[in-house]
């Protein structure tokens, strides 16, 4: 069973279009990452959270903290055929060492 | 650009051979992390170095796999008598701010 579920799973969009992915747990995280990942190579760390409620801005994408960092969401405005790949959200609980990867959204976004 | 560096990318070998990954951090970055990936999943910890200890292993990590990280600085991941079950991507990552990681590119294992 995965600790973090991510939605959807697959996500085909037109050019322009805006679109939200979500990593979702039943349990509480110290803190939470979002990479992106291209084929064939590793994860781009793009965010890392730790407050809950917290929102921080990465140009055309927003990234938001569940209030009880127990879930957390990507959105992308206007997305850009540069924006396709695997968005991975990961995190920490406590002071674990071990991080938690979701299940992954791959996202293509068409011309 | 001195980001993390993997070595080989692509590793092909028949089952039941030896088979050893080598992962060079970042130079100032002292936690070292390995994670395996197989198709279509988010990868998945297999162990954790800070400087030259290693601090935590996954309990889904088999007595056939074993990592080193010799004077804090280069690790090896060594997975003996492979299976076919062993073939996916074998990233490494180190991070200086703990949840800061940075991966590299990556080694594709194929067991035939």
């Amino acid at each position: 069973t995965q600790l973090l579920e991510q939605s959807p799973q697959f996500l085909s969009i037109q050019e322009g279009e805006n679109l939200t992915v979500y990593c979702n747990s039943s349990s509480v995280f110290s803190s939470l990452q979002w990479y992106r990942q291209e084929p064939g190579e590793g994860p781009v760390l793009l965010v890392t959270v730790v407050t809950g409620g917290e929102v921080k801005k990465l140009k055309r994408l927003t990234f938001q903290f569940g209030d009880a960092r127990k879930d957390s969401s990507l959105h992308i405005t206007a997305a850009q055929p540069g924006d396709t790949g695997l968005y991975l959200c990961a995190g920490q609980r406590g002071t674990g060492n071990q991080f938690y990867f979701g299940t992954g959204t791959s996202l293509t976004v068409i011309p | 650009d001195t980001g993390v560096s993997q070595d080989p990318r692509h590793k092909i070998t028949k089952r039941g051979q030896n088979v050893t990954f080598r992962c060079d951090p970042i130079s100032e970055h002292n936690r070292l992390y390995w994670y395996r990936q197989t198709l279509g999943q988010g990868p998945e910890f297999l162990t954790y170095f800070q400087n030259e200890a290693q601090l935590e292993k996954s309990r889904l990590l088999s007595d056939r796999f074993s990592a080193e990280r010799p004077k804090g600085s280069f690790s090896t991941l060594e997975i003996q008598r492979t299976e076919q079950g062993d073939s996916a991507m074998y990233l490494c990552a180190s991070s200086l701010i703990f949840y800061e990681q940075y991966f590299g590119p990556g080694t594709r294992l194929t067991v035939t």
